[in-house]
């Protein structure tokens, strides 16, 4: 089936430091891409839609100057946390929609534990 | 309220009992998705449903449009089946919009 994957798995960085996370759809193209953050205890919340060849969507709240999106291309989105800060720690997931408008299935990636120190 | 509203929050069962999560939405949706995740972080796609009923092994997973209702059901549950399981709804294009999600413990 198809697969997502995101690296790295782990990264601890300092504050003020910047943080590159990629998502990479690996048997199938995705033009859209999804970001998403998860706090201990929380539900996953949608932070971004990344476009290939477009500006990302951000969500209400999230700031586009902190966390840059580029989808370079059909298999690849990166998610940089700009000048991290302690408060960014989070689990960071894409996804990726088979085809998009509803008609197929969504693919996740294992996921990306920040922690800022 | 939220959009998307599951129960129970936690549950906990002895291995071999028949488990039942819910999950009730009040938006307009294109599909729901029941996922898992284990306590990795790491997420799975159970299912994508959009009418009907749907089995896959031991999980059983059914909507209702006209109620905005859903129902996860995992039969002769297991120890492995412990995780957090996540509703999550499908609303414009293929963005979701999730539930808290259940934790689940089975004992053996």
């Amino acid at each position: 089936g198809a697969v997502v994957s995101q690296h790295p798995s782990r990264v601890i960085c300092k504050s003020g430091t910047s943080v590159k996370i990629e998502c990479r759809s690996l048997d199938f193209q995705a033009t859209t891409m999804f970001w998403y953050r998860q706090f201990p205890k929380q539900s996953l919340m949608l932070m971004a839609t990344s476009n290939e060849g477009s500006k990302a969507t951000y969500e209400q709240g999230v700031e586009k100057d902190k966390f840059l999106i580029n989808h370079a291309s059909l298999t690849l989105s990166t998610l940089t946390v700009t000048s991290a800060h302690p408060e960014d720690s989070s689990f960071y997931i894409c996804s990726a929609p088979l085809r998009l408008g509803g008609r197929g299935e969504q693919y996740f990636g294992p996921g990306t534990r920040l922690t800022v120190t | 309220k939220n959009e998307v509203e599951q129960s129970p929050q936690n549950l906990t069962a002895q291995e071999g009992e028949f488990i039942t999560i819910n999950c009730s939405y009040s938006v307009g949706i294109s599909a729901l998705h029941w996922l898992q995740q284990h306590p990795g972080g790491g997420i799975v796609s159970l299912f994508m449903l959009s009418s009907g009923k749907k089995k896959h092994g031991r999980l059983i997973a059914t909507i209702n449009i006209q109620e905005k209702h859903s129902s996860l059901h995992i039969t002769a549950s297991h120890p492995r089946d412990s995780a957090v399981y996540i509703c999550a709804v499908q609303t414009s294009g293929s963005r979701l919009t999730f539930g808290e999600g259940t934790q689940l413990t089975v004992n053996p």
